[in-house]
């Protein structure tokens, strides 16, 4: 069975500081890895994918994740916040070799601070 | 229209009525997810259907939820004899053949009083 843990319910930092949010996952085969947001009273967006391509992978609005087997991690970063990106932030894992239901983390709810 | 349709918005019904939502994917999409997110919480598998497979039903929280979907198309997810504690959002996905991601609906925000 898949499963995804997000390391911490909720993020703040500074406007202009370093964005980090973790997430481990756990999958007996080769993974699809994804970073979902959901901004105020909206849907699910997505962010990125990983799909055993490239380990770094880019998304939009400046964030990247990279997939590292050994560690079975998949940590979302932004070198710089901005206020816009306050918002809940979701990873989610699904099997590759057949299709799947897509598993998602508790979330992360990520503050700006001024 | 060209995403995820979910009806209705928002549904307020009394605790031990039962209760459908409706899901229309993006045409195409053969894949359809259905989740529930309570206040504070993450998402939690439901159902997924894919394509004319027999249905994952795992995530199920119990024999008072169902789901279907006609045609491989619109599905509808039925909760009999609501609770209080089935007050949630529920979220519908869909997905196209060969893309692992899915795109998401606005959901239905139900209320059980």
């Amino acid at each position: 069975a898949q499963s995804v843990t997000q390391l911490g319910s909720h993020v703040s930092v500074s406007e202009g500081a370093l964005v980090l949010l973790r997430c481990n996952y756990s999958s007996s085969v080769p993974p699809y890895l994804f970073w979902y947001v959901q901004y105020p009273n909206q849907g699910l967006q997505l962010l990125l994918k990983y799909t055993s391509a490239a380990t770094l992978v880019k998304g939009i609005n400046g964030f990247e994740a990279e997939f590292k087997k050994s560690e079975t991690s998949f940590h979302l970063t932004k070198p710089s916040a901005h206020m816009s990106d306050a918002a809940e932030y979701f990873c989610a894992v699904s099997d590759s070799s057949s299709a799947s239901k897509i598993i998602f983390g508790s979330g992360t709810r990520l503050s700006i601070r001024p | 229209g060209a995403g995820v349709s979910q009806s209705p918005s928002n549904k307020v019904t009394e605790k031990g009525k039962d209760v459908e939502l409706r899901c229309d994917p993006i045409s195409g999409h053969t894949a359809l997810y259905w989740y529930r997110q309570s206040l504070g919480q993450g998402l939690e598998f439901l159902i997924y259907f894919q394509g004319n497979s027999a249905p994952d039903k795992s995530g199920l929280p119990s024999d008072r939820f169902s789901a279907e979907r006609t045609g491989g198309s619109v599905s509808t997810l039925t909760i009999q004899r609501t609770q209080q504690e089935d007050s949630a959002v529920y979220l519908c996905a869909s997905s196209f053949p060969g893309w692992p991601e899915a795109f998401f609906g606005q959901g239905t925000r139900l209320t059980v009083v």
